[in-house]
């Protein structure tokens, strides 16, 4: 199948610094990109969906300020956190979807480990 | 809107046995079905899905899902479980009549005994 990586795997950083988080798709190109943050009781919440070349839809509730997404090509997408501070906290994925199609199923990154102290 | 309910937080299965894990959903439309696995510190794999067709799909590990549209149910099966199949499975769901972007499940533990 289709690869996303992520980069970092893990950062650590400091209350009220940014940090931003790379997704790429490896072997293909991906319209549309999504990110996601996973609670530690493991259910995914969905932040932002992205298309190539267009401004990120944000879910309700999600701070575009906040978490500033860009999907500059059809094979990055990127995710800064703003300020940081310890509630930020969490693992956050990316998945890619390449195509339009309705029947396509979404590739996923291995996901970032974010820890703000 | 579109939903998607797995009922059980958690599966336990003796390695050997068959498994199952549920998934029930709502939709406008045709449904779109998607399983996918997580492991530990990793992100979502995809299992499989249904489109249109067999009702009974394949995929990846042994994996198979049978989708029942009176029931508006697509649950996982496997006729023989593995340690190694312990992980996390979300279900999500695409209805052809509604939203383009999937709803997932809240995923369900999957722990297999040897």
């Amino acid at each position: 199948g289709a690869v996303v990586s992520q980069h970092p795997s893990r950062v650590i950083c400091k209350s009220g610094t940014s940090v931003k988080i790379e997704c790429r798709s490896l072997d293909f190109q991906a319209t549309t990109m999504f990110w996601y943050r996973q609670f530690p009781k493991k259910s995914l919440m969905l932040m932002a969906t992205s298309n190539e070349g267009s401004k990120a839809t944000y879910e309700q509730g999600v701070e575009k300020d906040k978490f500033l997404i860009n999907h500059a090509s059809l094979t990055l997408s990127t995710l800064t956190v703003t300020s940081a501070h310890p509630e930020d906290s969490s693992f956050y994925i990316c998945s890619a979807r390449g195509g339009g199609g309705l029947t396509n199923e979404q590739f996923f990154g291995p996901g970032t480990r974010l820890t703000v102290l | 809107a579109q939903s998607v309910a797995q009922p059980e937080d958690q599966v336990n299965v003796a390695e050997g046995n068959p498994l199952t894990v549920k998934c029930t959903y709502s939709v406008s439309g045709n449904p779109y079905l998607f399983w996918y696995v997580q492991y530990p510190n990793r992100g979502l794999q995809f299992l499989l899905k249904y489109i249109t067709g067999d009702n009974l799909v394949k995929g990846s590990y042994g994996f198979e899902a049978e989708f029942n549209k009176s029931q508006t149910s697509f649950h996982l099966k496997k006729p023989s479980a593995l340690v190694s199949d312990s992980a996390l499975y979300f279900c999500a769901v695409r209805g052809s009549g509604g939203s383009y972007i999937p709803t997932f499940g809240r995923g369900t533990s999957l722990i297999v005994h040897p």
